[in-house]
């Protein structure tokens, strides 16, 4: 199973309201990223966790929390979002955080905020 | 910083030939190599690692010149399959994170 899931595929969230997005592999991989992508630019990242701890963040606001609740599973917590939030959101997932492995993308949710 | 990608949009007909060049102004551990369609997931193509490696599978095949900090795809005999936006992720020595490219938008016409 080389797949990435993720939950739900689209979203649309209020300013005010508090969502979660859900990011899951079975491949064994230990390493799990959230990237943000924009309208015909490239993803951009946001978070690596690495054995199950963060590892990386890069200076996102927040209003976005991420959370590995265990080695399968990723998510992402959205709260008081602003409408330049809105986005294509992708989760990937590699053997290790070193980049000689390759990442495999989930088909990420499109949120919306209005 | 982003590296650069070229060109940014390039039509071929199907059975032409077609080199995507990536440039980073930062020294590189690695390249990677990515396709996305639109409105899916960015797919996996290759890993070049520092040492100026060239890697191929079928009719893709990228290089790696790390004193020029550069890598180019390229992409022959190109299929309509072959249509999407492919993009370069780099890696720069000591940092794990990828960036990713400027991205270059590749239309194969029959």
């Amino acid at each position: 199973d080389t797949e990435v899931t993720q939950t739900p595929k689209h979203l649309v969230m209020g300013m005010t309201n508090k969502k979660s997005l859900k990011c899951e592999q079975h491949m064994g991989h230990r390493a799990m990223y959230w990237y943000k992508q924009k309208a015909k630019k490239p993803p951009e990242l946001m978070f690596v966790y690495s054995y199950e701890k963060l590892s990386i963040n890069e200076s996102v606001p927040s209003r976005f929390s991420p959370e590995c609740p265990n080695s399968s599973l990723l998510n992402l917590h959205l709260h008081a979002l602003q409408p330049e939030d809105s986005a294509l959101y992708l989760c990937a997932s590699s053997q290790g955080s070193a980049n000689s492995y390759e990442q495999y993308f989930g088909p990420g949710t499109r949120l919306t905020v209005t | 910083q982003q590296p650069v990608q070229s060109p940014q949009a390039v039509i071929l007909r199907e059975g032409e030939d077609a080199v995507i060049n990536c440039s980073s102004s930062k020294a590189l551990y690695s390249v990677h190599w990515y396709r996305q369609k639109h409105g899916e997931a960015p797919i996996f193509l290759m890993i070049l690692l520092k040492g100026g490696e060239q890697k191929g599978h079928d009719k893709i095949s990228a290089s790696f010149n790390e004193k020029k900090q550069q890598s180019s795809l390229y992409l022959t005999a190109s299929q309509l399959s072959y249509s999407g936006t492919y993009f370069c992720g780099t890696e720069k020595v000591g940092n794990e994170k990828l960036t990713f490219g400027t991205g270059t938008r590749l239309t194969i016409i029959p």
